[in-house]
């Protein structure tokens, strides 16, 4: 298993357009959750899922944001009408429910312009 | 708001041990004591994690005080690859005993090591 792979790296795009982050969790982890952490700042959490179903979403997940885990394996994560302030690092984590200790991956960084 | 008080930074001298206090003074009975590490442009890493009782693993070694209002995440050889953001977090278990997922990170500890 490689661990957790998040796709793209890294996304530059325009104010206004929508643009998509995939997470790829361990395979045999039913929790995935996404963070957003900006320049300077520890990652502040956005939504978790356990299997298929969204279970916790923060208040920092505006109705622009959406968020998806269809078949309970990976995780993709709109954001529609981009703006500046999205500028952040997305990160994707997943876990064992039941056992401590979360597997992040090593981001999606997008710069809005 | 973070949970959890730790020092903004802190400077230590390869193969030394290291000493990474973390206050968390409202703790309730359920709260985990998570440790995670992030190294620039990577994801945070998990390092260890306790409840009551001081844990070991590979990485580092959990001391928690015995009121549980304190903790010290402990590297017993500093090396340059250890120079990170250290991360002290409370997990929350819901009443149901499953975890809620939510992580509260604060700014954490940046641990610089000098060769």
């Amino acid at each position: 298993d490689t661990g957790v792979s998040q796709d793209p790296r890294h996304k530059i795009t325009k104010r206004g357009q929508n643009v998509t982050f995939r997470c790829d969790p361990i395979s045999e982890h039913n929790r995935l959750y996404w963070y957003r952490q900006t320049l300077g700042q520890g990652p502040e959490f956005l939504t978790y899922f356990q299997n298929e179903a969204q279970l916790e979403k923060s208040r920092l997940l505006s109705d622009r944001f959406s968020a998806e885990r269809p078949k309970g394996s990976f995780s993709t994560l709109e954001i529609q009408r981009t703006e500046q302030g999205d500028s952040a690092m997305y990160l994707c984590a997943s876990s064992l429910e039941g056992v401590g200790g979360y597997t992040f991956g090593s981001g999606t960084r997008l710069t809005v312009v | 708001d973070a949970k959890t008080t730790q020092p903004n930074s802190m400077e230590s001298n390869e193969e030394e041990p290291v000493h990474l206090p973390c206050n968390h003074s409202t703790i309730s009975g359920t709260d985990y004591i998570h440790w995670y590490r992030q190294l620039p442009s990577q994801g945070p890493e998990y390092v260890i994690h306790g409840l009551t009782s001081n844990v070991n693993n590979r990485m580092a070694s959990l001391a928690i005080a015995e009121d549980r209002k304190s903790s010290t995440l402990i590297l017993h050889r500093a090396t340059l690859r250890d120079a990170a953001v250290y991360y002290c977090i409370l997990e929350s278990l819901a009443d149901y005993g499953g975890s809620q997922g939510n992580l509260i990170f604060g700014k954490g500890t940046k641990l610089s090591v000098k060769p």
